[in-house]
């Protein structure tokens, strides 16, 4: 079965500088797809980037980066120049690309940003 | 806002009673989903429909009851439940298959006393 770890469950910085979540799967599979969604307090949960197995190059979306290490089932999400709307929870989430496989998440890391 | 629509956003329920839950999405999704959310613990798949049909059914008890009457509606009829089911249960849709993200409603936080 498909596991998804993120082993922070809380994490802070400071304004206007970098953090980075990490994250690990668990898989047999080749080809799968991994997203990181983020669910700020009390609004709705929504995706930030995401990530085809079978790209070496890591995706980028602004001031956020992945850093996906297929070999090492690593994924994690580099928040640059953080700012104060930034703060909520982050979600890893893997699904194989096969069919309309659901997505299965991890617990969750919870991001403070400090003024 | 996403484009998917839950109501109610808050319910606290008797063990007794029944009530339903509902989402709406306007994205011309095909595929509705159904989670629990619980402090603590990864977000739970419940059920999955794809073009109204249930293709997904995670090992739920009985006491919840999804319809899709078509694409565009999910509701989630809740019956007999117990304290432990209070949680926060999100609704999402996608375009079935391939890379598409998955939209999330706002959730609805239901207590059960």
């Amino acid at each position: 079965a498909q596991t998804v770890t993120q082993s922070q469950p809380e994490m802070s910085v400071q304004e206007a500088e970098t953090v980075t979540l990490s994250c690990t799967y668990d898989t047999s599979e080749s080809d799968y797809y991994l997203f990181w969604y983020k669910q700020p307090p009390s609004r709705q949960m929504i995706l930030v980037i995401r990530q085809e197995a079978y790209k070496q190059q890591n995706a980028t979306e602004n001031r956020f980066s992945v850093n996906f290490q297929k070999a090492a089932k690593s994924f994690s999400l580099k928040i640059s120049d953080s700012q104060l709307g930034d703060a909520a929870m982050y979600f890893c989430a893997y699904r194989v690309s096969s069919g309309n496989t659901p997505l299965v998440f991890g617990k969750g890391t919870r991001l403070s940003v400090i003024a | 806002e996403t484009g998917v629509t839950q109501t109610p956003r808050h319910l606290v329920m008797g063990m007794t009673n029944k009530k339903s839950l509902k989402c709406e999405q306007h994205l011309g999704h095909n595929a509705m989903y159904w989670y629990k959310q619980s402090a603590k613990k990864p977000l739970e798949l419940m059920f999955v429909y794809n073009f109204k049909e249930q293709t997904e059914n995670n090992s739920v008890p009985s006491r919840f009851s999804p319809e899709c009457p078509n694409s565009s509606h999910l509701f989630l009829h809740l019956h007999t439940l117990q304290p432990e089911d209070s949680a926060l249960y999100l609704c999402a849709s996608s375009r079935a298959g391939g890379l598409y993200e998955q939209y999330f409603g706002p959730g609805t936080r239901l207590t059960v006393t």
